[in-house]
């Protein structure tokens, strides 16, 4: 798997777009950018994923570089309820390769 | 709620006891992973099953072992456990192992060795 680095935590205004960058410069051409969330303890759970083109949803969007070697996860108007730690993953094209999650990055939506 | 179910949601024993936890995927998927999560190493892959059959494993130890059945759930079976097997141990599901399938995590199991 290629290798993500994400900053250990940042933090965000409520209501704010919170931008979370991943640098993924090893990155193959058949791997897709997936992004999770874990809250406090709870099951991660999928936000989104892309493989070149940018992707939006109703969580998030996905900005992926033109020579995919670094993403950002855009949460348009951050709550309370988004504090978190966000991992961005690289997966192999093989079915067989799980996913692997890093540090991830602590994401505090301050009031 | 994701649709993954996890049983028992704690679970404290003793050193060297064996236990049981057991996943219930979402209706229709077919692929079963455990994940454990400890403080120092973060969410660990163990074992991947797809429609009863072993897919991939991770970093699991010999003293684990795991299975699904006929009706996809799922067992993590812990023996001869250890203080350092104490962690949070997540089942996730997915229709099928794609590179662009997303998984479904389950709530988890806290286990505590005592």
């Amino acid at each position: 798997d290629a290798k993500t680095t994400q900053p250990p935590s940042m933090d965000c205004a409520e209501g704010r777009a919170a931008n979370l960058p991943c640098n993924h410069s090893t990155i193959s051409g058949n791997e897709y950018v997936y992004w999770y969330r874990q809250i406090h303890s709870q099951g991660p759970q999928y936000i989104i994923h892309g493989l070149k083109n940018n992707e939006t949803n109703e969580m998030a969007s996905l900005i992926i570089t033109e020579d995919r070697k670094s993403s950002t996860l855009i949460l348009p108007h951050a709550t309370l309820r988004d504090t978190a730690v966000y991992y961005c993953i690289v997966r192999l094209h093989s079915g067989n390769t799980p996913l692997v999650f890093g540090k991830g990055t602590r994401l505090s939506v301050i009031a | 709620d994701s649709g993954v179910t996890q049983t028992p949601k704690h679970l404290i024993t003793a050193t060297g006891q064996r236990v049981t936890l057991r996943c219930s995927p979402r209706s229709g998927d077919l692929s079963v992973y455990w994940y454990q999560q400890s403080l120092d190493q973060g969410l660990q892959f163990l074992i991947q099953y797809y429609n009863g059959e072993e897919r991939a494993k991770g970093n699991i130890l010999e003293r684990f072992s795991a299975q699904q059945f006929p009706d996809l759930h799922s067992e993590l079976n812990l023996s001869s456990l250890e203080l350092g097997d104490s962690a949070l141990y997540f089942c996730a599901s997915s229709v099928d192992p794609q590179p662009n399938e997303k998984l479904f995590f389950g709530s988890g199991t806290q286990l505590s060795v005592l």
